[in-house]
């Protein structure tokens, strides 16, 4: 496909693990990212991940990369309230300097 | 250390009317990296800047453009505004590209 895929919505309860998908469109892009917008704000850069890497592990956060299938996921370990924001998968795509990014998924967490 | 800077934070213009975004990268940052979000259509990339040249553009009329100063900072002109160019204005700077830094953005109304 010609977009960066992502659920819309997702909601957890506080203390839970949220698990954000994506599906990104090429198999050669270089680094796939995942950023993080809270209400009012910029985009805030989460993690990254280089495309020879499966996984990455930074506290809470683990990226899991699948690159058979074009698949990017965030997991969030122990969800704090502090955590609802839109998420946004993005991917950098092989001869490009810019970044292509999916619509955003909005993480609600309650208390 | 600074992050990226952005202004105005708001600006409110007449259809019609030109608009001047503003916006200064993180220090040691080159490239400089325009984005528009819109309601309900995520990140779109409008302009990339590079030692001073504009490297790429992105699906936009050219009533939008900019410029990057001697100084790295950049501005981004929108000419004859259009009720569709309400959005939120994000710029982001990198050094290499590898990892775009965000500011806050400006949020631009057309009434």
């Amino acid at each position: 496909g010609e977009d960066v895929e992502q659920s819309l919505f997702l909601s957890v309860r506080e203390g839970d693990s949220s698990v954000i998908n994506c599906t990104y469109t090429d198999s050669s892009s270089t680094y796939l990212y995942w950023y993080k917008q809270e209400p009012g704000a910029g985009l805030q850069l989460l993690t990254y991940i280089f495309s020879n890497m499966d996984m990455k592990q930074d506290q809470r956060l683990t990226v899991l990369l699948n690159k058979k299938d074009k698949h990017l996921s965030l997991r969030i370990a122990d969800t704090q309230t502090g955590d609802s924001a839109i998420y946004f998968c993005a991917e950098r795509r092989p001869g490009y300097s810019t970044l292509t990014f999916g619509k955003g998924t909005m993480l609600l967490v309650s208390p | 250390e600074a992050g990226v800077t952005q202004s105005p934070t708001h600006l409110i213009k007449t259809r019609g009317q030109q608009a001047t975004l503003r916006c200064s990268p993180i220090s040691g940052h080159t490239s400089v990296y325009w984005y528009q979000q819109a309601l309900g259509l995520g990140l779109q990339f409008l302009l990339w800047y590079d030692e001073g040249e504009e490297r790429n553009r992105g699906n936009f009329p050219p009533r939008f453009s900019g410029r990057q100063f001697p100084n790295y900072s950049s501005e981004l002109n929108v000419n004859a505004l259009e009720l569709e160019d309400s959005a939120l204005y994000l710029c982001a700077s990198s050094f290499g590209g590898e990892k775009l830094f965000f500011g806050s953005g400006t949020q631009l109304s057309v009434l």
